[in-house]
């Protein structure tokens, strides 16, 4: 059973480009979070998809949006990227109820 | 003020010894859950163990075990017989019940553990 896939596991972007990053859940989980993880620091929650609306957002700003399909998967979507949006980017599925599954995540470097 | 607080940036342990690494928090929600996460140089966050706050008992999962101490706002990882493999960083997190339904965690700055042979 596959756990939570990220594509692509890397990505280089030049400042001012916008960036879709994608998640596919773990089987039989149907909420996504995304979360940043500058590096050195703890990841930060952007924000969680569920039945393909966003339910909860952190302290992030409009330049960062998502989409959850009807299978669950999600994309997170960065406009008008920043040097400051280099980080790791992680995403999370959890089943109803409790738990949280992390994938691998998709490292994006912007020059 | 920060939610969780990691005071330990780093620590050098000694294999087989057992070790303890330090996370308090700051709530005022009744109900919340506090996680501790492993996250080796790949990348993935390895889900270690979880704590509720309503749970009377400590709890544990193998060699890992959670000394929670909700008076202090304490919830210290202790990992017995450390080994060689447990070298990484390790995060605190903590999820609050409060906002109904969504359920963000709130991360720590983390501890970089690396055991000595």
């Amino acid at each position: 059973d596959a756990g939570v896939t990220q594509s692509p596991t890397h990505l280089i972007k030049t400042r001012g480009q916008q960036v879709t990053l994608r998640c596919s859940p773990k089987s039989g989980h149907d909420t996504v979070s995304w979360y940043q993880q500058a590096l050195g620091q703890g990841p930060q929650f952007i924000f969680q998809y569920y039945e393909e609306e966003e339910r909860q957002r952190g302290n992030f700003p409009d330049r960062f949006s998502g989409h959850q399909f009807p299978n669950y998967s999600s994309e997170l979507n960065v406009n008008a990227l920043l040097l400051g949006d280099s980080a790791l980017y992680l995403c999370a599925s959890s089943p109803p109820g409790f738990g949280y599954t992390f994938g691998s995540g998709t490292r994006l470097t912007v020059v | 003020a920060q939610k969780i607080t990691q005071t330990q940036p780093g620590m050098f342990v000694q294999e087989k010894e057992a070790v303890t690494l330090d996370c308090t928090y700051d709530t005022s929600d009744q109900s919340y859950g506090l996680f501790w996460y492993k996250q080796p140089s790949s990348g993935e966050m390895i889900f270690l163990i979880y704590q509720g706050s309503y749970d009377e008992q400590n709890a544990t999962e193998g060699r890992y075990s959670l000394n929670f101490q909700k008076a202090r706002k304490s919830a210290n990882l202790v990992i017995s017989a450390s080994q060689l493999g447990d070298s990484a960083m390790y995060f605190c997190a903590m999820r609050e019940w409060a906002g109904g339904g969504a359920d963000g965690l709130t991360f720590g700055k983390g501890t970089h553990l690396i055991i000595q042979p």
